[in-house]
């Protein structure tokens, strides 16, 4: 049972390049996240899915796109990237349905991005 | 609206002593209530919730935390610090369909 796992663990980009960032979990999960960790700020929600067909935004979601590929997959993409994006990103799941309340999140080991 | 605030950004501690990190909340519903530990360059790692229920929980790694209503509070402790600790500790309090997240104390620990 791997949990939430995400792929690059690092990458080095240049302003103006495109990635697309993979997470999955094998919980069986309906909600997922994406966040960004920058210093002094704590945890920032990008975008979330509470369901397998859904994706809405969260607190600062301009510059990203998601896609929701499955129930097990949450990819996060930037199009064109910016320095302002260097910050380490973070993908997590959780077991309940969010008009129930969300329940604990479990957190993937995060991807560190740089943005040059 | 859902949100944290944690008293100090960074605690030192010698190893043995007490360890105590402030989080107060705000929520306009029942809150559940959530801390988190981040081991250097890990993942977040729960420690412990409150959701309903007994005030006093109890987590992983000797810590424990309680839910105080009428000071809006949840704090954490842990009554001997170990090297191990050392870590950033993150309050967390449940909305609708998201985590609102403090801003993080980081813990060091003195031999």
């Amino acid at each position: 049972n791997a949990g939430v796992t995400q792929t690059p663990k690092f990458q080095v980009l240049k302003t103006g390049q495109s990635m697309t960032l993979q997470c999955a979990q094998d919980m069986n999960h309906n909600s997922m996240y994406w966040y960004r960790q920058d210093p002094g700020m704590g945890l920032r929600l990008i975008y979330y899915s509470a369901s397998e067909g859904t994706t809405d935004k969260g607190e600062v979601p301009n510059g990203y796109n998601v896609s929701r590929l499955n129930k097990r997959e949450f990819s996060l993409r930037l199009e064109s990237a910016a320095p302002s994006q260097t910050s380490v990103y973070f993908c997590a799941s959780s077991g309940t349905k969010f008009y129930q309340g969300s329940y604990e999140q479990y957190f993937g080991p995060g991807t560190r991005l740089t943005v040059t | 609206a859902q949100s944290v605030t944690q008293l100090g950004s960074h605690v030192s501690v010698s190893e043995g002593a007490l360890v105590l990190l402030r989080c107060n909340y705000s929520s306009s519903v029942p809150p559940y209530l959530f801390w988190y530990v981040q081991y250097p360059n890990q993942g977040l790692q729960l420690l412990l919730k409150y959701t309903t229920g007994a005030t006093l929980v109890k987590g992983i790694n000797g810590f424990e935390a309680e839910f105080k209503k009428s000071e809006t509070s949840f704090h954490l402790t842990k009554p001997s610090a170990h090297m191990s600790d050392a870590a950033e500790y993150f309050c967390a309090v449940s909305g609708e369909y998201k985590l609102s997240f403090g801003a993080g104390t980081t813990v060091t620990v003195r031999a």
